[in-house]
């Protein structure tokens, strides 16, 4: 079944404890990227890859990291958390010449 | 990315069609209307997308005005489990960024 995976899918934490949250897909899209979303914010992107060892930042980066070592996997890293990265986070992939975004489940993050 | 403007929140009976408007009127020529649904808290899900023709596929139908600055999206026999925020995205294709807007809040009534 072609899907996008997230780990963990619930994760409580404390303030400036190093902590990654793991992204996988399985359909060998090129383009992928992460997501956060808050009440009355919508949804924003936060970076993206446009293949392996490519990313670059999106509406919202500062505190996050990422990397592409592999083109399955698309890690989120958050060095040092904070209350304000609390969020429900989403990771998504496409095709380069895909026009549909497959999203994963969902990770809701709370930083105390 | 063209901004989008929806309503905020629309009822509807089960069983019937739900109509859900999409106010785009900067959109530029090689933009594409893209629809999308979150339920509840899940990841966003694709719905389907035109340029200029109307398109229709089993979930959905996508009707573009003339002018292309509209659009509607129609699912024509709603049910409880379409009950969801519907998000009206206008992008060029292979843009790095969806912009999600608030979206439309969609009630399926029994």
């Amino acid at each position: 079944e072609a899907q996008v995976t997230q780990n963990p899918r619930y994760l409580i934490t404390v303030t400036g404890k190093k902590l990654t949250v793991t992204c996988s897909q399985n359909m060998n899209h090129e383009y992928m990227s992460w997501y956060r979303q808050d009440p009355g914010l919508g949804l924003r992107q936060i970076y993206y890859s446009m293949n392996v060892e490519v990313t670059d930042k999106g509406d919202v980066p500062e505190g996050y990291k990422v990397s592409r070592k592999e083109k399955r996997n698309f890690p989120l890293i958050l060095e040092s958390p904070s209350p304000n990265q609390t969020s429900l986070y989403f990771c998504a992939s496409r095709a380069q010449a895909g026009y549909e975004q497959y999203f994963g489940p969902g990770t809701r993050l709370t930083v105390t | 990315d063209a901004k989008t403007t929806q309503p905020t929140s629309m009822d509807c009976a089960e069983g019937r069609a739900a109509n859900l408007p999409c106010n785009h009127s900067t959109i530029s020529g090689n933009e594409y209307v893209y629809w999308y649904r979150q339920i509840h808290s899940q990841g966003p899900q694709y719905i389907i997308h035109g340029l200029k023709n109307n398109e229709t596929n089993e979930m959905a139908s996508l009707i573009i005005t003339e002018d292309r600055k509209s659009s509607t999206l129609i699912l024509p026999h709603a049910t409880l489990r379409d009950t969801a925020v519907y998000y009206c995205i206008v992008r060029v294709p292979y843009g790095q960024n969806f912009v999600f807007g608030p979206g439309t809040r969609l009630s399926v009534l029994p």
